[in-house]
């Protein structure tokens, strides 16, 4: 069965600084990958995806990942991070091939900016 | 707009009670989910439906029930089987056209017993 691990539960970072949040999966083929963002008492909203093609992906707000074939990673990364990205982001895995492939989530991981 | 609604945001339980939770979807999706959130353990599927009239246990179904009689609408009930209710639970929709794009989410419904 598919699993993804998010090295890190809490990741703090200054307002300015680099955000670099880490998501490894474990299947030998390639699934779809996705980072999603959740706030406070919310849903979850998608920051981008891998599906095929360029293995550097830009999402919203500033965000993006480089899927590493040779890694089994998908890591997030920002440049410079706000004091509005201060939330929890969920690494997910979809097999590949499947009409309605169950999406499967990390254990999440909260970032914190501070000033 | 379309989207996924959920209802209601807070709910709360008494002990040995069954509470249902109430989705509902315009995207015109065709499968559903329902999720689980505890903190510090992501999200954890309870049931899925692909299908009106059909749906499948995801991996942590005891305790819950679903139905699916109408495609829009995808409610979950706590049943009193259920031993640790209190959770922050997700439903999701989504359609083989976006299946690569992932899930959409409703704003999830807070469950706590008292």
């Amino acid at each position: 069965a598919q699993s993804v691990t998010q090295l890190g539960s809490h990741v703090s970072v200054s307002e300015g600084a680099l955000v670099l949040l880490r998501c490894n999966y474990s299947s030998s083929v390639p699934p779809y990958l996705f980072w999603y963002v959740q706030y406070p008492n919310q849903g979850l909203q998608l920051l981008l995806k891998y599906t095929t093609g360029a293995t550097l992906v830009k999402g919203i707000n500033g965000f993006e990942a480089e899927f590493k074939k040779s890694e089994t990673s998908f890591h997030l990364t920002k440049p410079s991070a706000h004091m509005s990205d201060a939330a929890e982001y969920f690494c997910a895995v979809k097999d590949r091939g499947t009409s309605y492939g169950k999406l499967t989530f990390g254990q999440g991981t909260i970032l914190t900016v501070h000033p | 707009d379309g989207g996924i609604t959920q209802s209601p945001k807070y709910l709360f339980r008494k002990e040995g009670q069954n509470v249902t939770l109430s989705c509902e979807q315009n995207l015109n999706h065709d499968a559903m989910y329902w999720y689980r959130q505890d903190p510090g353990q992501g999200l954890r599927l309870i049931y899925y439906s692909q299908i009106v009239n059909d749906f499948q246990k995801g991996d942590i179904a005891e305790g819950y029930s679903v139905s699916r009689e109408k495609k829009e609408s995808f409610p979950l009930t706590v049943t009193s089987a259920q031993k640790n209710p209190t959770a922050f639970y997700l439903c999701a929709s989504s359609t083989p056209r976006t299946e690569m794009g992932g899930y959409t989410f409703g704003s999830g419904t807070r469950l706590t017993v008292v």
